[in-house]
């Protein structure tokens, strides 16, 4: 009864090396989140999708880029993975931006590790 | 923009007891405030909410409390169990229903259940 899916659930790669982050959806929510966590902080929004409207956040690096094909997925890319991008990557929908169907749903999240 | 401080950044109470933890908020706009619980390396999950048109909400142990007035809203949890031991965050967001909706979080709340 999965609801937000993401694969890998584990990642490591090497520093520089592009690496793309899967996430995937069973509620058919028209917004799609993907956050950063790093430990013991809050989630940073890094981008949404409203429907397929891409909504960059000002501070969020070039190096993290999005695409989402269809309703169901949403992608993560780093082209660039530097030491400070490790961390966990979770992504999240929700039916609406606003109103009373805002509720954001999370997925399990990816960790990310750079060597 | 809106700006959501959370206090404490731990708390530490004994089993059986009371737990409070606040947040205020600067947008006097915010209408929509969550709480989410954070367990050690899982998702986020949504354990209550609630809208600018209340101001109280209530679910079996857990309560939140919203003064517009004063900006801020807290979470109370009575009966502590071990199982409550996470970290907890509050969150705010404005209905704007364009490309500037975001939910701002706060920093987050290490709660711990002593035995």
């Amino acid at each position: 009864d999965a609801m937000v899916i993401q694969n890998p659930r584990y990642q490591v790669t090497q520093f520089g090396k592009p690496v793309t982050l899967s996430c995937s959806q069973t509620l058919n929510h028209n917004v799609m989140y993907w956050y950063q966590q790093k430990s013991s902080q809050a989630p940073k929004l890094l981008f949404h999708y409203y429907d397929k409207d891409f909504n960059n956040e000002a501070d969020t690096p070039d190096n993290f880029q999005s695409r989402r094909p269809n309703t169901s997925f949403c992608f993560l890319d780093i082209r660039s993975p530097g030491l400070g991008d490790a961390a966990m990557y979770l992504c999240a929908t929700s039916r609406a931006r606003g109103g009373t169907q805002e509720t954001q749903y999370f997925g399990p999240g990816t960790r990310l590790l750079v060597l | 923009g809106e700006n959501v401080e959370q206090h404490p950044s731990t708390l530490s109470v004994q089993e059986g007891d009371s737990a409070v933890i606040k947040c205020t908020y600067s947008d006097s706009a915010s209408n929509y405030f969550p709480w989410y619980k954070q367990e050690l390396g899982k998702r986020p999950q949504l354990i209550i909410d609630i809208r600018s048109n209340v101001g109280e909400k209530k679910d079996q142990r857990i309560a939140v409390t919203l003064n517009k007035t004063a900006k801020h809203f807290s979470l109370h949890i009575t009966e502590t169990q071990p199982e409550d031991s996470a970290v907890y965050f509050c969150a705010a967001s404005t209905a704007f229903m364009d490309s500037n909706y975001q939910l701002i979080w706060g920093a987050g709340t290490k709660l711990i259940i002593k035995p």
